[in-house]
């Protein structure tokens, strides 16, 4: 059964950079697609981008122009990177595998989240 | 619309069932499949139903999924106080080229 975990630091200050890893265990990172999703507090998820395994990415216009995500198949792990964070970016942020049926794409497995804060 | 509808709660008693809507558009519902997922907080977000109706894997027959014209639907019969939690929906949206979820609804099996 595959795992997930979400790493990183959980308070930051406003114009840093915001980096998550997300680790992988249980099965290989390729094949699949990978995503990172959000939610701040009282409101709802938030898609941020996702990652094919050859490094072809998908993300949120509303985000895009601030966002890097990669993968790294030899520690079996993805990140994201988000620049110049505000509190607006202040969330529980989820990576998540996900896999194409038919024309939507499924979040299959989710790791349990990683709380970011944002101080001003 | 481009963003997708539920009702903000449900609550039912055990044994009976409940079902739960989800509101979208012509971009998003009307022409993508929906799944759904259940969420307990400080948890990892669970897969219930992908492609309108299909059970992922360890879902019990008692959820079912459905979708017609801009509104999907979740369906849990002979309900246990174990369902609780938050349930949400979410498609495809060709506008954002990226998938959106619905708000959530929060069933409480009283």
């Amino acid at each position: 059964q595959v795992q997930l975990q979400e790493s990183g630091p959980e308070l930051l200050k406003a114009s840093e950079t915001l980096s998550l890893t997300c680790s992988v265990s249980g099965d290989s990172i390729g094949l699949y697609y990978w995503g990172w999703i959000r939610q701040p507090a009282g409101k709802r998820l938030e898609w941020i981008g996702h990652i094919y395994m050859n490094g072809r990415t998908n993300y949120n216009p509303s985000l895009n122009s601030r966002v890097t995500m990669s993968v790294d198949t030899s520690k079996n792990d993805f990140s994201l990177r988000l620049t110049s964070v505000t509190a607006a970016d202040t969330a529980v942020y989820f990576c998540a595998r996900a896999r194409w049926f038919g024309e939507s794409l499924s979040f299959v497995n989710w790791g349990p989240g990683a709380r970011v804060t944002v101080s001003s | 619309q481009s963003e997708l509808t539920q009702p903000p709660s449900a609550s039912t008693t055990p044994g009976q069932s409940v079902t739960i809507s989800c509101f979208g558009g012509s971009s998003n519902v009307a022409t993508n499949a929906v799944n759904w997922y259940r969420h307990l907080p400080g948890t990892a977000p669970e897969l219930l139903i992908y492609r309108d109706g299909q059970r992922a894997s360890g879902v019990p027959d008692r959820f079912s999924g459905s979708r017609s014209g801009t509104s999907a639907s979740l369906a849990i019969r002979g309900l246990q106080s174990g369902d609780e939690g938050d349930y949400f929906c979410a498609t495809w949206d060709d506008i954002l080229n990226g998938p959106v979820f619905g708000g959530g609804t929060k069933l409480t099996v009283l």
